[in-house]
């Protein structure tokens, strides 16, 4: 079975640290590009940011809103993607989601939407 | 930024009707790069459809997309009790994602 499991969340002070896991499992977790998606108390989905995999250098993607603060890694030996969160503020209270993106093999790019996501970890920052 | 605006913000609907759902893009969206999604309270977001039209394994035949460009609709045909939810659309473009704000499906 494709499973995403997040962990990590719980209650910070503003300008803490909290680092965000998600581990993957019943697919070639090294095959694919991995986002973050987070959704505040009662509103709409924002993208985070994403990592690419390793053969197209990890590169990673941000949303304004979190560039400079947030780093998104991965370690494809543990099917594991994470979030590293800096600098924390209220706002960025939220449930946090790990979802899988393109497959990106031998050269070639398969985009299917965030075709896989977990079931979310809850972030509160709060004094 | 390209900013995506779904209407109506609400729509009040009865079990076998027909919705239609609407994405208007700031600018124009790569098809290939447009999907939607469904989302129950406390459940983690659903994949519809990608590539603006194509159906997410497993999605019943009565969603489909549509559209190009900066226009994009969800449609769903003799609504199920089941489809009661909000719907969002996303777009890839300028190395970013962008969701719409979304829109509320609820029972009339």
């Amino acid at each position: 079975e494709v499973q995403l499991v997040e962990s990590g969340g719980g209650l910070v002070q503003p300008g803490g640290s909290l680092r965000l896991s998600c581990a993957a499992s019943g697919f070639t977790f090294s095959d694919y590009y991995m986002d973050w998606v987070r959704q505040a108390p009662g509103k709409g989905l924002e993208w985070v940011g994403r990592t690419r995999n390793k053969a197209n250098r990890y590169i990673t993607q941000y949303a304004a809103s979190v560039t400079g603060r947030f780093t998104i890694s991965r370690d494809d030996s543990k099917n594991s993607l994470y979030l590293q969160m800096n600098r924390l503020k209220t706002e960025d209270t939220a449930v946090y989601y790990c979802a899988r993106d393109t497959m990106a093999v031998a050269g070639n790019y398969y985009y299917y939407g965030l075709d896989v996501w977990g079931q979310g970890t809850t972030v509160t920052v709060s004094s | 930024e390209i900013v995506l605006t779904q209407s109506p913000g609400t729509l009040s609907l009865s079990p076998g009707e027909r919705a239609t759902l609407s994405c208007r893009a700031s600018q124009s969206v790569s098809s290939n790069y447009l999907a939607w999604y469904q989302q129950k309270p406390g459940q983690a977001p659903r994949l519809l459809i990608y590539g603006a039209s194509s159906r997410a394994t497993g999605i019943p035949d009565r969603f489909s997309g549509s559209g190009s460009g900066t226009d994009f609709t969800l449609t769903i045909t003799r609504l199920e009790p089941e489809d009661f939810a909000v719907y969002y659309c996303q777009q890839y473009g300028n190395s970013l994602y962008t969701f719409g704000q979304g829109t509320k499906l609820e029972i009339k």
